[in-house]
C-alpha cells in the first residue's frame, strides 16, 4: 500500500524552462511535506517543505505547492539549470499523530538539457 | 551543518557474513534511521531510535539489527548478509528539540553494500 506515489519515474526538461515534478498522497493524516534531492552515491539532501496549513512555500527557485482536496503537492523549479539534473523524492509525515517518520515516494530522475 | 557520516562509502561481503555499517552524527541529534534505497522502490525505513538505547522497527526490520549505546552513534547488523540485501544504506538523524513542526531528517552519503 503506497502512500506516497510518485507516477513519473523520470522527466526531460531544457534549460531555463520551468520543472514540475508531482506527488500524490493517500493518507489523510499527512501533514507535512518535504522534497529530497539526491545526486548518485550521495546521500539525499533536504530541498523545501511545506506544513498542511499553507498551500504554497517558495524558497529562491524552488516553489511546493499543496492541494490538499486533492491530496496532491508539486514542486516547480524555475528557471531549470543542468545542476538540477538529480533524483527527486516526495515525503511525507503526520506530525499531529505523533509520528517522526517519514513517508518517501519512490522518486522522479529529473534531467534538465543543456 | 549538520553532519552525519557513514563509515564506509562501498562495502563487499560475503553471503553469511556478520556486517557492521556504522553511522555517526554530530549536531547531538536524537533521532536517527536506518533507510535502504534499492531502483524503483525508493527509500524503505528498517529501523529507528528515538534515543540512546531505544529503537523501533521500520517497515522493513527482517535481517537487520540495530545498535544505539551513544547518542551520537547509531549501527546496523546484518546478522547474516544475503544476496537480497545487496543495496544502498542510508542512516538519517533528526533533532526532537526542534519539534514535529519541522520534521526534517538529514542524511549521510550512504553506504553501497554488495553481498556475494
Amino acid at each position: 500500500d503506497q502512500q506516497v506515489k510518485q507516477n513519473s519515474p523520470s522527466l526531460s526538461v531544457q534549460e531555463g524552462r520551468i520543472s514540475i515534478l508531482n506527488c500524490d498522497y493517500t493518507n489523510s493524516m499527512f501533514d507535512y511535506f518535504l522534497w529530497y534531492k539526491k545526486y548518485p552515491a550521495e546521500g539525499p539532501t533536504f530541498l523545501i517543505s511545506i506544513s498542511s496549513i499553507k498551500d504554497k512555500n517558495e524558497d529562491g527557485r524552488f516553489t511546493v505547492f499543496l492541494n490538499k482536496s486533492a491530496k496532491h503537492l508539486s514542486l516547480h523549479i524555475v528557471p531549470s539549470q543542468p545542476g538540477d539534473s538529480a533524483v527527486y523524492f516526495c515525503a511525507a509525515s503526520a506530525i499531529a499523530g505523533g509520528s517522526e517518520k517519514l513517508v518517501f515516494g519512490k522518486g522522479t530522475k529529473l534531467t534538465v538539457n543543456p | 551543518d549538520v553532519k552525519v557520516t557513514q563509515s564506509s562509502r562501498y562495502l563487499v561481503k560475503r553471503t553469511g557474513e556478520k556486517v557492521f555499517l556504522e553511522c555517526v552524527q554530530d549536531m547531538d541529534h536524537e533521532n536517527m534511521f536506518w533507510y535502504r534505497q534499492d531502483p524503483g522502490l525508493g527509500l524503505r525505513l528498517i529501523y529507528f531510535s528515538y534515543d540512546v538505547k531505544m529503537k523501533e522497527k521500520g517497515d522493513i526490520p527482517e535481517g537487520y539489527s540495530v545498535s544505539r549505546e551513544k547518542k551520537e552513534r547509531f549501527s546496523l547488523i546484518l546478522e547474516s548478509a544475503s544476496t537480497n540485501q545487496t543495496s544502498m544504506y542510508l542512516c538519517a538523524s533528526r533533532s526532537w528539540t526542534s519539534g514535529l513542526a519541522k520534521n526534517i531528517q538529514y542524511f549521510g552519503a550512504g553506504t553501497r553494500l554488495s553481498v556475494l
